[in-house]
C-alpha cells in the first residue's frame, strides 16, 4: 500500500513571495490532515479536511495560508506572501475516519519551507 | 484548552535499558491517544493507538497505557536499542477530530 505522498521535499524562497506544497493521501482515506512543524515543537493542526468539506480550520492564518482538497483525494496548501515565521516542516496526514472516533494517522515525509 | 506536555524532553540511556516516557494533558475528555516516532527529517510513524475506553496497547517491545482519569500516559519501551533513537509524539484526539500534540521527548540509545 502506497503512503502519503508529499512535494516538493524542500523549499527555500524569499519572504513575501508565495509557495504551495502538494498531498496525496492514502487511497480511500476520507480525512486529511495539514500540520505545520516548527523545529523544536509537535505538530500544529492547520486544517482537517473529510473527504471535500473543511472540518476544522481553527489554526490557519487565513490572511495568508489557503488549502483546499479537490475532489476528496488530492489537497494543496498555499502561503502567500510568506513571512520569516513560516519557515517550518508542512506535514499531510491521512486517516480513514470512523464515526467520531479518528483512526491512526499516517503522515508523509514533509516539506521542509525555509523563508530568507 | 487541552494542553499536552511531554516529559523529560530529552533522554540519553545505555543500550538494553528499559525506559519510560512519559505524557500528560489538561482535559480527559479524549477520543484516543497516539504515540509517534519522529526520526530527523522525515514524517511520523504511529506506533501505537489507544482508544479513550482502552487502558494499554502493545507491540513488540513497546507498552502504553492510559489513564484518562489522572490524564496521564506512559509508553514504555523494553531492552532498548540504537535504533530506537529517535523522538517520540504524544497525541490525544478531542471533540471535533481535532488532535494536540505535545513537544516530544528526544531519545538517544547509546551503543
Amino acid at each position: 500500500e502506497a503512503g502519503v505522498a508529499q512535494s516538493p521535499r524542500y523549499k527555500i524562497i524569499e519572504k513575501r513571495q508565495s509557495v504551495a506544497f502538494w498531498c496525496n493521501p492514502i487511497s480511500g482515506h476520507a480525512t486529511l490532515y495539514w500540520y505545520q512543524q516548527i523545529l523544536g515543537q509537535g505538530p500544529k493542526l492547520l486544517i482537517q479536511f473529510q473527504n471535500n468539506g473543511v472540518v476544522d480550520d481553527s489554526q490557519l492564518p487565513k490572511d495568508r495560508f489557503s488549502a483546499e482538497r479537490l475532489k476528496g483525494v488530492d489537497s494543496t496548501l498555499k502561503i502567500q506572501p510568506a513571512k520569516l515565521e513560516d519557515s517550518a516542516v508542512y506535514l499531510c496526514a491521512s486517516s480513514s475516519t470512523q464515526g467520531v472516533r479518528t483512526d491512526t494517522q499516517y503522515f508523509g515525509p514533509g516539506t521542509r519551507l525555509t523563508v530568507l | 484548552k487541552q494542553e499536552v506536555t511531554q516529559i523529560p524532553a530529552a533522554l540519553s540511556v545505555p543500550e538494553g535499558e528499559n525506559l519510560v516516557l512519559n505524557c500528560s494533558f489538561t482535559d480527559s475528555a479524549i477520543y484516543n491517544l497516539q504515540w509517534f516516532r519522529q526520526d530527523p527529517g522525515k514524517g511520523l510513524t504511529s506506533l501505537l493507538l489507544i482508544q479513550s475506553s482502552q487502558r494499554e496497547q502493545t507491540s513488540g517491545r513497546l507498552n502504553a497505557s492510559l489513564d484518562k482519569s489522572s490524564g496521564r500516559s506512559t509508553l514504555y519501551i523494553a531492552a532498548s536499542q540504537p535504533g530506537d533513537s529517535a523522538t517520540y509524539l504524544c497525541a490525544v484526539s478531542i471533540g471535533g477530530f481535532k488532535t494536540i500534540f505535545g513537544a516530544g521527548t528526544r531519545l538517544f540509545v547509546k551503543a
